[in-house]
């Protein structure tokens, strides 16, 4: 089974702090995704990568960034974070990532609970 | 928005009973999923269905797609406690590099 792991499960930050949140599958996908989801709001994209060092912007990309520099690991860096950015982070990934396909099933992560004080 | 709107927001029924779920988008589609998500979890895959097919079968899970009117449903049949969950739809249309875009969930809350 396809696995993907987020490093942390909970998480705790103080405003201004650099976040890093890594995420690691382990079934050679080219996609992967980050996604915040807020209570009713649903899962909003935040940045996807459909190949190493590619990166695309997603919804609601300010105030993050993302790092791809192999194929297994996706990070998704919060510059200086800041109290609205307290959500459940979710990484997902799939194995798709030709123009024109259009997407398959997607496989999460466990999801990290980050909370900005 | 690009988001889908999923209705109702929360059900609530008892075990054995079946849910149904409902799910609208707003733009061309090559494909509709859906997920379901435990309490404080990460999301599960349960079915996708092509935008060429009305109806797929897995299982208790029954799904249609209606493509002139941009919506589909989820229904599961004679439900159980277990299937206490939040239930999202989620697509991607045209060249979107894999991409989905998640409607708001529906809470499905199975009383035993």
């Amino acid at each position: 089974d396809v696995k993907v792991t987020q490093s942390s499960r909970y998480l705790v930050k103080r405003t201004g702090e650099k976040v890093f949140l890594e995420c690691v599958q382990d079934m050679d996908h080219e996609n992967m995704f980050w996604y915040r989801q807020d209570p009713g709001l649903g899962l909003r994209l935040i940045y996807f990568s459909y190949d190493v060092k590619m990166k695309e912007k997603g919804d609601i990309p300010e105030g993050y960034s993302v790092s791809r520099e192999k194929k297994e690991r996706f990070s998704l860096i919060l510059e200086s974070a800041s109290t609205n950015q307290t959500s459940m982070y979710l990484c997902a990934s799939s194995l798709f990532g030709r123009v024109g396909h259009g997407g398959e099933k997607l496989f999460f992560g466990s999801g990290t609970q980050l909370s900005v004080l | 928005s690009q988001q889908g709107e999923e209705d109702p927001q929360a059900l609530s029924i008892q075990e054995g009973e079946n849910a149904t779920m409902n799910c609208s988008y707003k733009t061309s589609i090559n494909n509709l999923q859906w997920y379901r998500q435990n309490s404080g979890r990460g999301l599960v895959h349960l079915i996708l269905i092509r935008s060429n097919e009305r109806e797929k079968h897995s299982g208790r899970l029954r799904v249609t797609l209606d493509t002139s009117k941009k919506s589909s449903s989820l229904l599961i049949t004679a439900s159980r406690a277990a299937d206490t969950a939040s239930y999202f739809c989620a697509y991607a249309g045209g060249t979107s590099y894999g991409k989905l875009t998640f409607g708001q969930g529906t809470i499905l809350t199975v009383h035993p």
